[in-house]
């Protein structure tokens, strides 16, 4: 299984908006709405951001958008603020009853 | 909420087993509610998915490492468990215990992660 494709780093001054996309194949992220997100500190684990391609988990900010068109899907952070720099990583289920992550994507709030 | 708790050894030699266990507390292995997961990160890279077990004890693994893992669970611990076998230098990494929930496939419980490095 080949990792989901993620842009390797996005950049964007506070108060803007940036999106990072993540694409799949039919056979994940095109296939299913498995599709999540996850926010990561240097040094911490990983935290679940938005679920089912589009829903978020109490107490994250609804700043933090997704959506999925075809084989991509997409996490949008609006109003950029400095604790949102990070790492970003996308996941899919996939048709082989596993799960495959995106390369990540690293976020710098300039 | 349920929260985890990975422990053990930080060295592993070339060849040998890398073994992890997992402590699930604030709620019972045998929920229902996730599928037991492991999942490692190379330094500076990105997440892989290693395996899951159910309470049950039925098992899926990650076809590229399937060879070479076994996960278990000790209901009456509330523990999982993680064994990798003949060990490399590749298999340096931090290892998460994690919890996929059944319902929505997300992963909303992680561990604290446990870094193994793999070195005579």
């Amino acid at each position: 299984q080949s990792a989901l494709t993620q842009p390797a780093s996005v950049s964007g001054s506070p108060g803007q908006s940036i999106t990072i996309s993540c694409t799949g194949t039919s056979s994940d992220v095109g296939g299913y709405k498995y599709v999540s997100w996850y926010q990561q500190h240097p040094g911490k684990a990983p935290k679940l951001m938005i679920y089912e391609v589009s829903n978020r988990p109490s107490g994250v900010s609804n700043r933090f958008s997704g959506s999925k068109s075809g084989n991509t899907a997409s996490l949008t952070i609006s109003g950029l603020q400095a604790e949102d720099e990070a790492d970003y990583y996308c996941s899919s289920y996939t048709s082989s009853s596993t799960w495959v992550f995106g390369g990540g994507t690293k976020l710098t709030v300039l | 909420q349920v929260q985890l708790q990975g422990s053990g050894p930080g060295l592993v030699k070339p060849s040998q087993t890398l073994s992890l266990t997992c402590t699930v507390s604030g709620g019972s292995i045998s929920s229902g509610g996730y599928y037991w997961s492991w999942i490692r990160q190379h330094p500076g890279k990105g997440l892989e998915w290693i395996g899951y077990i159910f309470y049950s004890g039925s098992t899926y693994y990650n076809p590229s490492l399937k060879s070479r893992v076994t996960i278990s669970v000790d209901t009456s611990k509330n523990q999982f468990s993680l064994k990798l076998g003949s060990v490399t230098a590749a298999d340096t990494a931090v290892y998460y215990c994690a919890g996929i929930s059944t319902s929505d496939t997300s992963i909303p419980t992680w561990g604290q992660g446990t870094l193994v490095t793999v070195s005579s």
